[in-house]
């Protein structure tokens, strides 16, 4: 079956990093997003990775290794707006069609 | 900006009753799909369409329904609301390419009584 892990809740420090992991086990693998959402918002696109390597965009890097079925989030100086949940979602290719699947999320809680 | 607008942050509704979940994009998406959203879950497809009048079940399809009669439409359909539908409801679409962002709508939480 296809399977998507990632830690339900992790803490950190305002200005420190934390690395967010994600593992997948799935057939068609055709790219994985990462997204961030905020409590009782909408999930919104951060980053996406097809290639193995690190893609960075700022404060947020995102890197995959294909041949291991894992991907982290990296998030440097972390800021008190970072608290939130960021889910992990691998899109596979079908026939003709894609389809996501989503991890649970990972829930990030920032302290001052 | 793309906008995925969903007609209702939040719903009560009783069991038994048939009820509507509206979505629109105005980014001529081709893609659009539901989601519900439950602690410890995550997020599961409900119901997506790739085409006007195309629908394929997702994950969890039983007692939904979906209709796409417009492009920038998605309607899911609860045809007989049970409590274990309480939830929060989340519409996406997306264009149909290889990096398929998808752009979400705020969400519907509903609760059935």
């Amino acid at each position: 079956g296809q399977n998507i892990d990632q830690p339900t809740e992790m803490t950190a420090t305002e200005g420190a990093i934390v690395q967010i992991n994600c593992t997948y086990q799935t057939s068609g693998f055709n790219g994985l997003f990462w997204y961030q959402q905020h409590a009782g918002e909408a999930p919104t696109f951060l980053s996406y990775n097809v290639l193995d390597g690190l893609e960075e965009k700022g404060r947020f890097s995102s890197f995959l290794s294909r041949s291991k079925g894992y991907s982290y989030l990296l998030l440097k100086e972390l800021q008190m707006k970072d608290s939130a949940s960021y889910l992990c979602a691998v899109i596979l290719r079908g026939s003709g069609t894609y389809k996501y699947i989503f991890g649970t999320g990972t829930r990030l809680k920032v302290l001052a | 900006d793309v906008k995925v607008t969903q007609s209702s942050r939040y719903l009560v509704k009783r069991t038994g009753e048939k009820v509507f979940l509206e979505c629109v994009q105005d980014m001529d998406h081709e893609n659009m799909f539901w989601y519900r959203q439950d602690p410890g879950l995550g997020l599961r497809l409900i119901y997506f369409s790739y085409d006007v009048k195309m629908k394929e079940k997702g994950d969890i399809p039983e007692g939904y329904s979906v209709s796409r009669e417009k492009k920038e439409r998605f309607s899911l359909i609860l045809e007989s609301a049970s409590t274990n539908q309480t939830s929060m409801y989340l519409c996406a679409s997306s264009f149909s390419s290889a990096k398929n962002i998808q752009y979400f709508g705020a969400g519907t939480r509903l609760s059935v009584l």
